[in-house]
């Protein structure tokens, strides 16, 4: 168990719907970070947050966005969801600032679109 | 555009003999990281390899890191069918810029 929690473990949806994934970090962690994975994209970085303020942005789609919190958890939005949007769904928190930003995983969410 | 390439894609190998899993990028880095995946699961970190020539090891596992050839190696040591998973390695560019890119993964089974 990595600390990090993510929620809800799964997820099923039709196509145009919109959909909220939410990861508490690890107690201490400021960054979080959102991954995708899928079997022909494999684990792509979508965006960074660090204490509540984007850091980095990857191959994240404009229908898609994100925020973290006061209380430092984050919460991924997934809108006008397309089948080629099923995938997992990965957080992953670290302490920055201390020159290794080892990420610890949650177990993530599995998004199915229908 | 940093590309991080692994190979092989599938490895099949039996109990008690050794292997290495190859880890290439393509542009300079000073963080390389090794994860292992069980099917359905989410990613435990391995090693955290943090400059030229560093080489860290647990159990069966040993990495290793070689900035100028910009390649990183995982050798399995006499496998054991615990060690059946998918294993990634993942760069970080530069300080400041924590993304991490992913290596295609490995998939590895230990047959008994």
């Amino acid at each position: 168990d990595s600390g990090v929690t993510q929620t809800p473990k799964h997820l099923i949806t039709a196509t145009g719907q919109r959909v909220t994934l939410r990861c508490s970090p690890r107690s201490g962690d400021l960054s979080v970070y959102w991954y995708q994975q899928s079997l022909d994209q494999g684990l792509q970085f979508l965006i960074q947050y660090y204490n509540g303020e984007e850091r980095a942005k990857g191959n994240i789609l404009e229908r898609f966005s994100a925020q973290q919190f006061p209380d430092l958890h984050s919460e991924l939005n997934l809108s006008s969801l397309e089948l080629g949007d099923s995938a997992l769904y990965f957080c992953a928190s670290s302490v920055e600032g201390q020159g290794v930003n080892e990420q610890f995983f949650g177990p993530g969410t599995r998004l199915t679109v229908l | 555009e940093l590309k991080v390439e692994q190979n092989p894609l599938f490895l099949s190998m039996q109990e008690g003999k050794n292997y290495t899993i190859y880890c290439n990028y393509s542009t300079t880095s000073d963080r390389l990281y090794w994860y292992r995946q069980d099917p359905g699961k989410s990613l435990e970190s391995l090693f955290v390899l943090l400059s030229n020539g560093a080489v860290k090891q647990e159990g069966r596992l040993m990495a290793s890191l070689d900035t100028k050839a910009r390649l990183s190696t995982l050798h399995i040591t006499a496998a054991v069918h615990d060690l059946s998973a998918t294993y990634f390695c993942a760069v970080a560019t530069n300080f400041g810029n924590e993304k991490l890119t992913f290596g295609t993964g490995t998939r590895l089974t230990i047959i008994p």
